[in-house]
Parts: C-alpha cells; sequence; structure tokens
C-alpha cells in the first residue's frame, strides 16, 4: 500500500523558515517523480514544486521561485520543502503527492495527509 | 501560463449524471493529459481519473473523463449519483514547467 506521510509543518513569523519532510512506503520511490501541492484555508488546490526521480528535472511555481527549495534522499525514501522568507500567503496544508511519471510531472496517483503551515506573528 | 476554468458548483439528485467541464485557456487541451482530483470535506484528495479517460484502480466505472478539442475542454461525467460524491472536484493539467489546478468545482448530491 502507498503511504505518504508528511511532517514538519506548525506556526512560524513572516520572514522565517520551515522544512517539510514526505517519508513514503508501499512503493520504489527512487522510480517516481514527486510533488508539493498546497491549500489555502478554504481554496483550492495549488501546485508548489515538481522533482522528478533522479532530480535531473525540478520545477517551481513562480509564487515560490526563489524561497523554496524541493530536493529528495532515494536512499532514504523522503522528500523534503525547504521553505524560506516565508509570508502570511504562505499559510496553507501542503500535500507531498507521487507523481504518475518517472521523468516529468505531469499529474498525480497518490496524495499524503498534509501537514499545516501556518505563518502569522 | 494557461488557465484551466471550472464552475464553481454543480448539483444533482441521486441516481442522476452529472458533467463537471474543465476549458483550457490557451494551448489545446489535448496536447498534455488532464486528471481529476475528488476531495470530500476534510479529507486529502484522491484521483479518480489520470491521463485523460483513464481510472485508477478502486474508482467505480460510474467515473469517467474525456475530452472535446473542439471547445478546448476536458469533462468528468458521474452517472449514478450517490450521495458519497457530494465533494469538491479539480481539474489538473500542465505544460513545459508547470502544473496547473483547475479552481474547483463543489458537486452538491439532494
Amino acid at each position: 500500500e502507498v503511504q505518504l506521510v508528511e511532517s514538519g509543518g506548525g506556526l512560524v513569523k513572516p520572514g522565517g523558515s520551515l522544512r517539510l519532510s514526505c517519508a513514503a512506503s508501499g512503493f520504489t520511490f527512487s522510480s517516481y517523480s514527486m510533488n508539493w501541492v498546497r491549500q489555502a484555508p478554504g481554496k483550492g488546490l495549488e501546485w508548489v514544486s515538481s522533482i522528478s526521480s533522479s532530480s535531473s528535472y525540478i520545477y517551481y511555481a513562480d509564487s515560490v521561485k526563489g524561497r523554496f527549495t524541493i530536493s529528495r534522499d532515494n536512499a532514504k525514501n523522503s522528500l523534503y520543502l525547504q521553505m524560506n522568507s516565508l509570508r502570511a500567503e504562505d499559510t496553507a496544508v501542503y500535500y507531498c503527492a507521487r507523481d504518475l511519471s518517472s521523468t516529468s510531472c505531469y499529474g498525480i496517483d497518490y496524495w499524503g495527509q498534509g501537514t499545516l503551515v501556518t505563518v502569522s506573528s | 501560463n494557461f488557465m484551466l476554468t471550472q464552475p464553481h458548483s454543480v448539483s444533482e439528485s441521486p441516481g442522476k449524471t452529472v458533467t463537471i467541464s474543465c476549458t483550457r485557456s490557451s494551448g489545446s487541451i489535448a496536447s498534455n493529459y488532464v486528471q481529476w482530483y475528488q476531495q470530500r470535506p476534510g479529507s486529502s484528495p484522491t484521483t479518480v481519473i489520470y491521463e485523460d479517460n483513464q481510472r485508477p484502480s478502486g474508482v467505480p466505472d460510474r467515473f469517467s473523463g474525456s475530452i472535446d478539442s473542439s471547445s478546448n475542454s476536458a469533462s468528468l461525467t458521474i452517472s449514478g449519483l450517490k450521495t458519497e460524491d457530494e465533494a469538491d472536484y479539480y481539474c489538473q493539467s500542465y505544460d513545459s514547467s508547470n502544473q496547473v489546478f483547475g479552481g474547483g468545482t463543489k458537486l452538491t448530491v439532494l
């Protein structure tokens, strides 16, 4: 059974940093691209970032480019999102999600349960 | 970047059929696969359609997806509606470097 378990969310002040983690199990993690998708309270889904299976291809939404960094450790079956210079508008539930592809990033087949990030003073 | 536009809400009675549209603003809808996600209140999203019209295992065949190049849109059709289908539905597609979600459609089954 595919499992994606996010951690690392919490309350942080504007301008602060946070690192999210996603522990994957139940599949060959190194064979899949991975994604972060977020959802602000009461709002829709917003794609944040994607990384290919070997980290060769990395993509970011314009809203986070230059502030967030996606990475993965295939030996630890883990996905990460380093978030710097956080803003109030980054407040959201962040989902880790497995991509349908290994080499590109075009859609999602499995989602985690999400971790809440709140940016507030 | 392109946008995906969905109706804000739709409603239909149990046992009926409903179709949710997703219109791409620029670029051909047929050029990149479209996925559909269901999100019930208080839950994470789940995938109900991938690659335009493919159903993941466990998704009932009441759910189907299609694309229409003439209207540059994708559609999710749910037949034999059940109260458990009441949820938010999101379409999603991509281009060379971005993934894009539609704004979501709230389906009410009443």
